[in-house]
């Protein structure tokens, strides 16, 4: 069954460093999704991106953060200047969403677990 | 989007049906049920979505009421791997924004 593959499985940085947290939806998927969670918490949406562009984000992806789908499989995350409140599991998921009815369904990844020291 | 509103835990003995009932009383017609699930620390897991008739798949069945203002999703024969938390999310129909994640049901299946 097609998968969300996520990398690094674990990372940690110091506090002020960049991070790049890279995601490979599954192939025929258009859109695409960051979700954190902080431990204990909900799952938060960050981003959605589709055609090459946000299409909605949230008010957590301030200007710290930037999505980019670079070669056409890859969909990274990066954070510039971490803080020590980033630290979460950070989720990818994309939907093959095609259609202005019907459902979508996403596919989240098995997570990034982000440790900011 | 709707509001859902789930009990915050369950528990259910393991090779019984896990039935995990969600409220969503402000639908609307072309609003979906979708659930998922999150076992500790992972990623979540769609399970099934319904918008009038009831629905079912090799996971699990999804029973929406007639006025689709509550739903029940049944794990027919649970095992100590369903234990997780299980989310209730309405969705517009056609709609490619983000799902949002509420509190969901602590699942435990106890042996």
């Amino acid at each position: 069954e097609p998968e969300v593959t996520q990398t690094p499985s674990h990372q940690v940085t110091q506090m002020g460093q960049e991070v790049i947290l890279r995601c490979v939806p599954i192939s025929n998927h258009l859109y695409f999704y960051w979700y954190r969670q902080i431990l204990g918490q909900k799952v938060e949406f960050l981003v959605s991106f589709y055609n090459n562009e946000i299409s909605e984000k949230s008010e957590i992806f301030d200007d710290q953060f930037s999505v980019e789908r670079p070669d056409g499989s890859n969909f990274t995350l990066k954070i510039r200047s971490t803080k020590l409140e980033d630290s979460a599991m950070y989720f990818c998921a994309s939907s093959e969403h095609r259609s202005y009815s019907g459902a979508n369904v996403l596919t989240f990844g098995a997570g990034s677990r982000l440790t900011v020291l | 989007d709707a509001k859902t509103t789930q009990p915050t835990s369950m528990d259910c003995a393991e090779g019984r049906a896990a039935n995990l009932p969600c409220n969503h009383s402000t639908i609307s017609g072309n609003e979906y049920v979708y659930w998922y699930r999150q076992i500790h620390s992972q990623g979540p897991q769609y399970i099934i979505h319904g918008l009038k008739n009831n629905e079912t798949n090799e996971m699990a069945s999804l029973i929406i009421t007639e006025d689709r203002k509550s739903s029940t999703l049944i794990l027919p024969h649970a095992t100590l791997r369903d234990t997780a938390v299980y989310y209730c999310i309405v969705r517009l129909s056609g709609s490619a924004r983000q799902l949002t994640f509420g509190s969901g049901t602590q699942l435990t299946v106890l042996p």
